[in-house]
């Protein structure tokens, strides 16, 4: 299974474009990028997910390289709501068997 | 729905004692997860679920027990609570196949092993 790597922490202003990067250079050619948070102790939130293209819903945008080695994570006016560890997931799409391997994250801080 | 349910919410232990954790999904779900998060870490799976009579194993298995009789139900066994398993536990559930496969988590059980 592919390992990510993302940082530990960032910093954004409220408003503002947070971008969170996330290498995942051992990836597969059948293996999604998953994308989710979470905040304070919950269980985590799904956010987005992506094979190849990019992608856009209501929360967020993923960019995903050509290689498909590294993506991104775009939120696109960041809120203090949006404080929260961001995890990125590599899981194989195989109708059978998968796993969900979660990093340890990137502790984004929405600063007022 | 009520989505993903786990109980109990906090639980304490002693050394050796044994005891299941619940956890429940009302959306017939195919897949089913736990996962531990110590404090300051990210979220190691345990064991899995593709369906009822079928489990496997994830990065962290040793210490805990799995079943699954009914699509809706994946309690987890501790055999022989020790210290290291202080830790919160978070079951998942997501459908299998093409789509989207979101995990929905649940509220998390808070155990300390004394």
């Amino acid at each position: 299974d592919a390992k990510t790597t993302q940082p530990p922490s960032m910093d954004c202003a409220e408003g503002r474009a947070a971008n969170l990067p996330c290498n995942h250079s051992t990836i597969s050619g059948n293996e999604y990028v998953y994308w989710y948070r979470q905040i304070h102790s919950q269980g985590p939130q799904y956010i987005i997910h992506g094979l190849k293209n990019n992608e856009t819903n209501e929360m967020a945008s993923l960019i995903i390289t050509e290689d498909r080695k590294s993506s991104t994570l775009i939120l696109p006016h960041a809120t203090l709501r949006d404080t929260a560890v961001y995890y990125c997931i590599v899981r194989r799409t195989t109708s059978g068997t998968y796993k969900y391997i979660f990093g340890t994250g990137t502790r984004l801080k929405v600063l007022a | 729905n009520a989505g993903v349910t786990q109980t109990p919410k906090f639980q304490v232990l002693k050394t050796g004692q044994s005891m299941t954790l619940q956890c429940a999904q009302d959306m017939n779900h195919e897949y089913m997860s736990w996962y531990r998060q110590d404090p300051g870490m990210g979220l190691r799976l345990i064991h899995y679920s593709v369906g009822a009579g079928i489990t496997d194993q994830g990065e962290v298995p040793n210490g805990y027990n799995v079943s699954r009789s009914t699509t809706e139900d994946f309690p987890l066994r501790l055999l022989s609570a020790a210290p290291s398993q202080t830790s919160v536990y978070f079951c998942a559930s997501s459908r299998l196949g093409t789509g989207s496969n979101e995990q929905y988590f649940g509220p998390g059980t808070r155990l300390t092993v004394t």
